[in-house]
């Protein structure tokens, strides 16, 4: 398997501008996350699906943000409007049971 | 609400070391703990998996302890090397949810 994959790597955008970054999870696996990483905030939950529902969603951080899961093997988290708070690493994982990374998009919002 | 900490913060030595790395959380309900490692840059490579009903996992130089009712799991790393320099994290999986819980994490140096 190819592990979890993530794209675009890199992402550099103007504020004001949406942003949508796509994860294919592992196959297999049963849940899908999303993180979000900085310096100052460290590794944050934004949201996380259960067989594609999303169970928790609490960590979004504001309307801006949202996620999909259309299907097992597919997700999409947007930002619209994006702002340059929003720079970060974002990351996705699966799990059926052990919990494995993407290797991140890194978004930068001039 | 599960809170998961790490202790220290950072951790300098010298290479050939053995060292411990401490996680510990405050809600003993859980499912699993799992280790991970984080090189500069780079996304989160899982180190070892340990179940709520085993006491410790190990791989190759790693050995992972589980101590549920104090709340702890310590991450034993033998005969360090310069190549170990890497942030560990824990993360604490509940029996009531799908979702991890994640401690700050340790910044590790090994010196040559």
């Amino acid at each position: 398997d190819a592990g979890v994959i993530q794209s675009p790597r890199h992402e550099v955008t103007e504020m004001g501008q949406e942003v949508t970054l796509r994860c294919k999870p592992i196959s297999g696996h049963n849940s899908l996350f999303w993180y979000r990483q900085t310096m100052m905030r460290g590794l944050e939950l934004l949201i996380y699906f259960n067989n594609n529902v999303p169970i928790d969603d609490s960590g979004m951080p504001e309307d801006r943000f949202s996620a999909k899961m259309p299907n097992a093997s597919f997700s999409t988290l947007k930002i619209q409007p994006s702002e340059p708070r929003d720079s970060a690493v974002y990351f996705c994982a699966s799990s059926s049971n052990e919990q494995f990374f993407g290797p991140g998009t890194r978004l930068t919002v001039l | 609400k599960q809170e998961v900490t790490q202790i220290p913060a950072a951790l300098s030595v010298p290479e050939g070391e053995n060292l411990v790395l401490n996680c510990s959380f405050t809600d003993s309900a859980i499912y699993n703990l799992q280790w991970f490692r984080q090189d500069p840059g780079k996304g989160l490579t899982s180190l070892l998996l340990i179940q709520s009903s085993q006491r410790e996992q190990t791989s190759g130089r790693l050995n992972a302890s589980l101590d549920k009712s104090s709340g702890r799991s310590t991450l034993y790393i033998a005969a360090s090397q310069p190549g170990d320099s890497a942030t560990y994290l824990c993360a604490v999986k509940g029996n009531y949810g799908q979702n991890f819980v994640f401690g700050p994490g340790t910044r590790l140096s090994v010196l040559p």
